[in-house]
């Protein structure tokens, strides 16, 4: 049974591009959690989706970030126009019930150049 | 907003020796996790604790919560070089979205030999 997987690992970006990462959570797991990690920092959570719906976005900016969860295929997050605060390690992790204790994939880390 | 804070936030201890981590946090919760990264890697669940009073030790590491002093311990015994990394505490709280975690500053712990 693989692991959360995310991809990619690395992601260079020129300001004002769009960053599309990418998280297929484990087997059997409809549920996932997106979490950004400022250097130095702890993880701060943007988003929660299950299946076709965010059931909590309070994390996420308001402008710029979208996250997408479809029914077929890997959890999208998308941040267009990057800057360079968005430079950052973003990390999926997934479970398969509310309140079940959640595995994380290995990040992915985004610098904008 | 939930606050989550750690200290140290910096602990070089040598081998062999003895210390505690404290993880302090600021609303009602009956989970809490903690969790080990390495530079560069993702998060390593170490330990679930889910009731007032809970203790779970693992090898050197031992984790405890006290639910009414909102406060857990993660304490070290005969510390070896291998137990270097940054160590997480994350809360779920009462209320809110289950599963959503919110993250304390981190503890990097520097076992010198």
């Amino acid at each position: 049974n693989a692991g959360v997987m995310q991809n990619p690992r690395h992601l260079v970006r020129r300001r004002g591009q769009e960053a599309r990462l990418r998280c297929s959570p484990m087997k059997g797991h409809s549920h996932v959690y997106w979490y950004r990690q400022l250097p130095e920092e702890g993880l701060k959570f943007m988003v929660y989706l299950q299946k076709e719906n965010i059931i909590d976005e309070s994390g996420m900016p308001k402008e710029r970030f979208s996250a997408e969860f479809p029914k077929e295929g890997p959890s999208i997050l998308r941040i267009q126009q990057v800057v360079r605060g968005d430079s950052a390690a973003y990390f999926c992790a997934s479970s398969p019930s509310q309140g079940f204790p959640a595995f994380f994939g290995q990040g992915t880390r985004l610098t904008v150049v | 907003e939930l606050k989550v804070e750690q200290n140290p936030l910096f602990l070089s201890m040598q081998e062999g020796k003895n210390y505690t981590i404290y993880c302090n946090y600021s609303t009602t919760s009956d989970r809490l996790y903690w969790y080990r990264q390495d530079p560069g890697k993702s998060l390593e669940s170490l330990f679930v604790l889910l009731s007032n009073g809970a203790v779970k030790q693992e090898g050197r590491l031992m984790a405890s919560l006290d639910t009414k002093a909102r406060l857990s311990t993660l304490h070290i015994t005969a510390a070896v070089h291998d137990l270097s990394a940054t160590y997480f505490c994350a809360v779920v709280p009462n209320t809110g979205t289950a599963s959503k975690l919110t993250f304390g500053t981190g503890t990097r712990l520097q076992v010198t030999l």
